[in-house]
């Protein structure tokens, strides 16, 4: 089982860009959530996907938006950029039928905006 | 709202000793789950420990345990016998059954040789 795998690990863009970041949950998970965790703090919910639907989301502007494919592989889309957004991404999976369920996370994607 | 607080930035601890990270929380809600996660340098989020707020009795798994004081909306966490491994980003998190997870700032504990 190769868990939460995202891609690309690192990406650069300037400031105005659009970025497309992808991530494949863990085998058998059903939800995928994104968070964004800037330098020296905690994860920030971005929003959740569940059924190819957005679920719940936080409080972040509507230049984030993502989706999720029928094999519950998920995007998260910036449009753009702002040099706010340099941060890491973090992918988490789980099964929304299981309340306590441990969320598995990728290893993220570092976002650098110039 | 709902919010997730650790008040320690940062936290030293000599290898083999014991050290308890702090967490408090704030939900209106009745059922909820807590758990702590922990970030190595590497970046991938572990898990740690979780704990059902309806169960009354700390959860345990090995040397990490917890002090979930529900009325006080407490859920510290103890390292015993810590060891190297153990250096790292340490979060509380707060899941209220809904789809929104909400971490707190972390705590980073170094440990020293």
């Amino acid at each position: 089982d190769a868990g939460v795998t995202q891609s690309p690990t690192h990406l650069i863009k300037t400031r105005g860009q659009q970025v497309t970041l992808r991530c494949s949950p863990k085998s058998g998970h059903d939800t995928v959530s994104w968070y964004q965790q800037a330098l020296g703090q905690g994860p920030q919910f971005i929003f959740q996907y569940y059924e190819e639907e957005e679920r719940q989301r936080g409080n972040f502007p509507d230049r984030f938006s993502g989706h999720q494919y029928p094999n519950y592989s998920s995007e998260l889309n910036v449009n753009a950029l702002l040099l706010g957004d340099s941060a890491l991404y973090l992918c988490a999976s789980s099964l929304v039928v299981v309340r306590n369920t441990e969320a598995f996370f990728g290893q993220g994607t570092r976002l650098t905006v110039v | 709202a709902q919010t997730v607080t650790q008040s320690q930035p940062e936290m030293s601890v000599q290898e083999a000793e014991t050290v308890t990270l702090s967490c408090t929380y704030d939900t209106s809600e009745s059922d909820y789950y807590l758990f702590w996660y922990k970030q190595p340098p590497s970046r991938q989020m572990i898990l740690v420990i979780r704990q059902e707020a309806y169960k009354q009795q700390n959860a345990t798994e090995n040397r990490f345990s917890v002090n979930f004081q529900k009325a006080a909306k407490s859920f510290s966490l103890k390292i015993s016998d810590s060891q190297l491994g153990d250096a790292a980003m340490y979060f509380c998190v707060l899941n209220t059954g809904g789809f929104k997870t909400i971490f707190g700032a972390g705590t980073r504990l170094f440990v020293k040789a």
